[in-house]
């Protein structure tokens, strides 16, 4: 069974730019979910999917975050501009239903200068 | 109330020995309690998780022992070999295993 698949797995931009962060969830796992890992910490949850459907958006910035789940598959996060306090590693994990496992991603690290 | 703590922030043990890490939290709410691995460049794996309705859960060399009314939770690995150096980070949830809250994360080494 393939993994999480998300890219690019590595992007450098400058501050005031825009990025978008693709990710592929396991075949059939209806919840997806993006978190944030600034380095050091744990990761923070941004947003949860069930199917193309928000269920959590509560620590989503969404003055410059944005994601979509179209077709409930992919989704990507966007983030227009970008800060330098965004620095950190974009992770998308899925799980098969809801309350399900959470399967990571191996991340997107983001820099920004 | 939503935090959960995570202790120590590093940990070196040597081949062969015990390694124990710690979590506190206060939200009486979560039901779900996992413990994460996490290699350099990689995501985040599932190691191992327990329910509040059993004080301990073993699978092969790690142990979860979990305390509810002190809400504390620990991660034991016996027997710890060297590619177990890796990054470990507990996490709690109030709704199954989504939402999850991490711990802010211990990296552990193992020396040979």
């Amino acid at each position: 069974e393939a993994g999480v698949a998300q890219s690019p797995r590595y992007k450098i931009i400058e501050k005031r730019q825009s990025v978008a962060f693709w990710c592929n969830p396991i075949s059939g796992h209806a919840t997806l979910y993006w978190y944030q890992q600034i380095l050091g910490q744990g990761p923070k949850l941004l947003i949860q999917f069930q199917n193309n459907g928000v269920v959590d958006d509560s620590q989503l910035p969404k003055d410059r975050f944005s994601a979509e789940r179209l077709k409930g598959v992919d989704s990507t996060l966007k983030i227009q501009p970008a800060k330098l306090e965004d620095s950190a590693v974009y992770l998308c994990a899925s799980s098969q239903f809801l309350t399900g496992e959470q399967y990571f991603g191996p991340g997107t690290r983001l820099t920004v200068t | 109330q939503q935090q959960v703590k995570q202790s120590p922030q590093s940990l070196i043990v040597q081949k062969g020995g015990i390694s124990i890490i710690n979590c506190a939290y206060e939200n009486t709410a979560f039901d779900y309690f996992p413990w994460y691995q996490q290699f350099p460049g990689k995501g985040p794996a599932l190691l191992i998780a327990i329910r509040p309705d059993v004080s301990e859960k073993k699978e092969g060399r790690f142990t979860i022992s979990f305390n509810k009314s002190a809400k504390q939770f620990s991660l034991h690995i016996m027997d710890s070999q060297p590619g177990d150096s890796a990054t470990y980070f507990c996490a709690a949830s109030a709704s199954g295993a989504q939402k999850l809250v991490f711990g802010q994360g211990t990296r552990l080494t193992i020396n040979p």
